[in-house]
């Protein structure tokens, strides 16, 4: 069974500019999370879908941050404008349903400059 | 709102040692308790998992309980391996599915 892929692995930006990550989740899975991962600390929930409306965005910063889920399928996260504070590593998960377990991505790596 | 708090770390122990990572929950309801493991240059993975109080989740010589009268699920292994090394997160997760974590725990396995 394929994993839940991201792209890209890497990613150095200046601030102020924009920069996208794409996911796709395991097949059948309805709900698709995105996750920051500063480094030293756990994973913070910014996004979450179940299919393709959105569940929780409590921690999303939308002033900049903005994601969509199209066809209830793929995923993918923005930031514009990217700020110094961004840089972490971005995860994306999916699940079966909204409390089973979470597969997890190899994550994104941003380095904002 | 919902919390996790796990043991600080680092932790490091001599192969074959016992190892308890302590993990308590603050969270409303009676949500799910995972543990997820990231082993160096890989990605998180579920480690164990228990749905309701009393519940044992195991996998691969680690188990945890879920406790509720304590609202804890520490993870214990009775004799580490140095592969054991990586980080270790505690997390819930209620019905809707919104997902908290802790800061994970670094554990070192020394030969």
């Amino acid at each position: 069974e394929a994993g839940v892929a991201q792209s890209p692995r890497y990613k150095i930006i200046e601030k102020r500019q924009s920069v996208a990550f794409w996911c796709n989740p395991i097949s059948g899975h309805a709900t698709l999370y995105w996750y920051q991962q500063i480094l030293g600390q756990g994973p913070k929930l910014l996004i979450q879908f179940q299919n393709n409306g959105v569940v929780d965005d409590s921690q999303l910063p939308k002033d900049r941050f903005s994601a969509e889920r199209l066809k209830g399928v793929d995923s993918t996260l923005k930031i514009q404008p990217a700020k110094l504070e961004d840089s972490a590593v971005y995860l994306c998960a999916s699940s079966f349903r909204g409390n089973t377990e979470a597969f997890f991505g190899q994550g994104t790596r941003l380095t904002v400059v | 709102g919902d919390s996790v708090t796990q043991m600080e770390g680092p932790v490091t122990l001599s192969e074959e040692a016992f190892l308890t990572i302590n993990c308590t929950y603050t969270a409303t309801g009676y949500p799910s308790l995972f543990w997820y493991v990231q082993y160096p240059g890989e990605g998180l993975q579920l480690l164990l998992k228990a749905t309701k109080a009393d519940d044992k989740g195991s996998n691969k010589g680690f188990e945890a309980t879920y406790r509720k009268e304590t609202t804890s699920f520490h993870l214990e292994k009775g004799s580490v391996q140095v592969s054991d090394s990586a980080v270790y997160f505690c997390a819930l997760s209620q019905e809707a599915g919104k997902s908290t974590f802790g800061d994970g725990t670094t554990l070192t396995v020394k030969p």
